[in-house]
């Protein structure tokens, strides 16, 4: 079982680049979000999705783009990446109904410089 | 808004001691859960612990166990008999009943494990 996998693991831009985060899971789980972890901080929300076709954003949404055309894949986009997208992104995933069971992915750290 | 506050951002245990981390959390609603969640230097999150407040009884799992007083809004993690392998930065986190797409986290307690 694969469970939720990221790539790339790292990544540098430069400032002004556009990348698509890759995040696919394998569970079935109708729900995904993407967080980002900066350092002295907690995990905060970027964007969510609670099933195919629908998104919405979290508590940081701005300079991110996402779409969930099928329930196994969420993609991140960053539009034109700046130094303040320096970070560690998460992608997690869980059932959409029940107790809340999230399984993460390993992780993507992105430098921008 | 909900938030979560870890208060000790280091903390240190000789090794085979027990440790208690602290979290304390805002909330106004009275359904939820609670995880503890743990980074290794892998940087994989790995689930510790989940408290359902509806649950009086403090979750346990082998050495780690909670300490969840739903009045005074606190979520302590105590971890017995410590070991090399604990060391890593532990988070506290909440989940809003009927919302499985956003957990709230705290800032992070890094444990260090002292031979």
């Amino acid at each position: 079982n694969a469970g939720v996998t990221q790539t790339p693991k790292f990544q540098v831009l430069k400032t002004g680049q556009s990348m698509t985060l890759q995040c696919a899971q394998d569970m079935n789980h109708e729900y995904m979000s993407w967080y980002r972890q900066d350092p002295g901080m907690g995990l905060r929300l970027i964007h969510y999705s609670v099933g195919a076709g629908i998104t919405d954003q979290g508590e940081v949404p701005n300079g991110y783009n996402v779409s969930r055309s099928t329930t196994e894949d969420f993609p991140l986009r960053l539009l034109s990446a700046a130094p303040s997208q320096t970070s560690v992104y998460f992608c997690a995933s869980s059932p959409g109904t029940g107790p809340p069971g999230y399984t993460f992915g390993s992780g993507t750290r992105l430098t921008v410089v | 808004a909900q938030t979560v506050t870890q208060s000790q951002p280091e903390m240190s245990v000789q090794e085979a001691e027990t440790v208690t981390l602290s979290c304390t959390y805002d909330t106004s609603e009275s359904d939820y859960y609670l995880f503890w969640y743990k980074q290794p230097p892998s940087r994989q999150m790995i689930l510790v612990i989940r408290q359902e407040a509806y649950k009086q009884q403090n979750a346990t799992e082998n050495r780690f166990s909670v300490n969840f007083q739903k009045a005074a809004k606190s979520f302590s993690l105590k971890i017995s008999d410590s070991q090399l392998g604990d060391a890593a930065m532990y988070f506290c986190a909440y989940n809003a009943m009927d919302s499985n797409y956003q957990l709230i986290w705290g800032a992070g307690t890094k444990l260090i494990i002292k031979p």
